[in-house]
């Protein structure tokens, strides 16, 4: 039979590579970002977040890098593993709309063993 | 695991029945949010409380939808009449100062 649904971005690596993930935001009064990480079947789980005065920052094997001038957001995770195997979803909020989550659309991540 | 419960984590039922799901927040979170979402998609916010107060709605929340926290603690959503657009992934989250941490999610199957 034939499946109809929307299909996500999937980025394939091999365990050991860097990942990169992007996204693109919409709104430029957005003052604040995240990226969240979501297995199947499961809530979206907080990886990293970064405020609009800042260009970059970093967490344990993962750095954001955020581009105010063309609104993109990337996800940086280094040496990727098996682990890492999930949908990674950025979201944008700002002050104020009650900090509710915009949130693009996501990757689908393999990690390769 | 996050701090934030639901109950059900999966609810079947059929069109034209009511539902509702319960979200206990981190306890010291006086703000607590929910969306929806469908298979392939991100989450769509719905409603957000701070404390017991209903500050914003979705256009999204049409009024088969109604949401609670009475005493600025656990939250309920309610459905009623469900249709099987309805089906979908119902997400709760709350937050202090920072990010907003999520909760297992409610899976709901409208036959």
């Amino acid at each position: 039979g034939e499946s109809v649904g929307l299909h996500l971005p999937t980025l394939s690596v091999q365990e050991g590579d860097n990942s990169i993930i992007n996204c693109a935001y919409s709104n430029s009064a957005s003052d604040y970002f995240i990226w969240y990480k979501q297995e199947s079947g499961k809530g979206p789980q907080f990886i990293i977040d970064i405020r609009s005065n800042m260009d970059k920052r970093q967490g344990q094997r993962v750095t954001v890098l955020l581009n105010k001038t063309v609104k993109h957001l990337s996800l940086q995770i280094a040496a990727t593993q098996p682990g890492d195997s999930a949908v990674y979803f950025c979201a944008e909020s700002n002050a104020g709309n009650n900090r509710k989550l915009i949130w693009g659309l996501g990757t689908s991540l393999a990690v390769n063993p | 695991d996050t701090g934030v419960s639901q109950d059900p984590r999966h609810k079947i039922t059929k069109r034209g029945q009511n539902v509702t799901f319960r979200c206990d927040p981190i306890s010291e979170h006086n703000r607590l949010y929910w969306y929806r979402q469908t298979l392939g998609q991100g989450p769509e916010f719905l409603t957000y409380f701070q404390n017991e107060a209903q500050l914003e709605k979705s256009r999204l929340l049409s009024d088969r939808f109604s949401a609670e926290r009475p005493k600025g603690s656990f939250s309920t959503l309610e459905i009623q009449r469900t249709e099987q657009g309805d089906s979908a992934m119902y997400l709760c989250a709350s937050r202090g100062g920072g990010e907003q941490f999520f909760g297992p999610g409610t899976r709901l199957t409208v036959l």
